[in-house]
């Protein structure tokens, strides 16, 4: 049975900082890696997918992957208050089903 | 990524009824799933919806309870059987992409009184 764990929170970080949120998975045989926002009342939004160990940059989002650790982070900088949300962590392996993690609630204090 | 959408947005539904929520989306897709999020929790899958075939289910939720059509590479539907406070929950529709990306329609909010 895979899992998927986080931090549930709530993260609290003071705008302009970087907020660091962090996944660790228990099947070593993963292959994807995505993370997911969800406002409150809202579906789950793709942010960030990574595949390959390292730091995927897109704007103010870095993904790492660290498949040795299995771990996976996502980090935002200059973090704004409509940043808002619950994080979720989701691992995949080809062919096979999404796991979610319980996600981690950001709070970002203007 | 593909446009999503869902029909009913929510619904008040009483104990013992049925709902059926219907996902279109605005390209053909292989692969689309039905999953269940309660209130303050990560999502669960119910199943994946397969376009000629009968739907596959994860542990834990029969067709039964959740019968699922899927006549075409772009539509889909999921009913909720016999329906129970406990099933009340925001159902989500999604579609995943050649990247192996998911993406996810605006959901159904359900309460069942």
């Amino acid at each position: 049975q895979k899992e998927v764990e986080q931090n549930s929170g709530p993260l609290s970080v003071p705008e302009g900082a970087i907020a660091s949120l962090n996944c660790t998975y228990s099947d070593r045989v993963s292959q994807s890696f995505f993370w997911y926002r969800q406002y409150s009342g809202k579906s789950p939004e793709l942010i960030m997918s990574i595949y390959s160990n390292g730091d995927k940059e897109d704007g103010r989002f870095t993904a790492q992957l660290n498949k040795a650790s299995q771990y996976v982070s996502l980090l935002i900088r200059d973090s704004q208050p409509s940043d808002s949300a619950t994080y979720l962590c989701a691992v995949n392996d080809y062919g096979q089903n999404f796991v979610f993690g319980p996600g981690t609630r950001l709070s970002v204090l203007p | 990524s593909a446009v999503i959408s869902q029909k009913p947005s929510r619904d008040i539904c009483q104990r013992g009824t049925s709902l059926t929520i219907q996902c279109q989306v605005d390209s053909q897709v292989t692969m689309m799933f039905w999953y269940r999020q309660q209130p303050g929790q990560s999502l669960t899958l119910i199943a994946t919806a397969n376009q000629g075939s009968e739907a596959t289910y994860e542990s834990g939720f029969v067709i039964d309870k959740f019968p699922i059509s899927r006549p075409n590479l772009t539509f889909s539907t999921l009913t909720v059987s016999n329906m129970s406070p406990e099933d009340s929950s925001i159902y989500l529709c999604s579609v995943e992409d050649w990247r192996n990306e998911q993406f996810f329609g605006p959901g159904t909010r359900l309460t069942v009184l």
